[in-house]
């Protein structure tokens, strides 16, 4: 079955940096990447997602990029702020059908103001 | 629209017991996925049920299932709890469960087996 690394598992960052979040899968056969945000003691809710017919996907701060060549899928948020410290995973799921993912242990991004 | 619900939000078993927890999709929604949580393992994608009937799985023991009624409300059963069986579970609800719909995630249920 897919199998999903992320790293790091935790990245502290200054206000304003930018932050990066790496994930790797195994099955060539996934095409469809999406990234959650998790508060702590909220809900995960989807912030980006990216297909595999596409090498990038932009909305505002945030961008995700994808080489299926290497599989590997980043995140990656710019000119961070204190409201982004969240716990931030990354799924991958073939489509064609059902979403069925397979997610990577996350990241916990701490924002330091 | 209200969001998706689960009931109960925290729930305390022993070892060997069975437990049912709840889930209530946004309206409208057929599919509902359940997902468990765990420090350990992270987010794991246990089934997901379309139109009472499930149509997918993932790769947990047969301890862990589930149903879906006509109103799209769906329940989680696991019996013969285990220690590791402690967790947060997710359910998410989507109008059809396609990979062009977004998930909507309920707060969770978090299960403490003792």
């Amino acid at each position: 079955g897919e199998n999903v690394e992320q790293h790091p598992s935790t990245l502290s960052v200054q206000e304003g940096d930018s932050a990066v979040i790496k994930c790797t899968y195994s099955d060539s056969a996934s095409n469809y990447f999406p990234w959650y945000k998790q508060e702590l003691g909220k809900r995960p809710q989807l912030i980006i997602d990216i297909r595999s017919n596409v090498g990038e996907k932009k909305d505002q701060r945030i961008a995700v990029t994808l080489n299926k060549t290497a599989k590997h899928f980043s995140l990656h948020i710019t000119e961070t702020q204190p409201e982004d410290s969240a716990v931030y995973f990354c799924a991958a799921s073939i489509s064609g059908g059902s979403y069925i993912p397979t997610f990577g242990r996350g990241t916990s991004l701490i924002v330091h103001p | 629209k209200a969001g998706v619900t689960q009931t109960p939000r925290y729930l305390i078993k022993t070892r060997g017991q069975q437990v049912t927890l709840s889930c209530s999709p946004i309206s409208g929604h057929r599919s509902v996925s359940w997902y468990q949580q765990t420090p350990g393992q992270g987010l794991q994608f246990l089934f997901e049920y379309f139109s009472e009937t499930q149509r997918n799985k993932g790769n947990f023991p047969g301890r862990f299932s589930g149903r879906q009624f006509s109103n799209s409300r769906s329940e989680m059963n696991v019996s013969t709890l285990e220690l590791g069986d402690s967790a947060l579970y997710l359910c998410a609800s989507s109008p059809t469960g396609t990979l062009r719909e977004t998930q909507y995630f309920g707060p969770g249920t978090r299960l403490l087996v003792l």
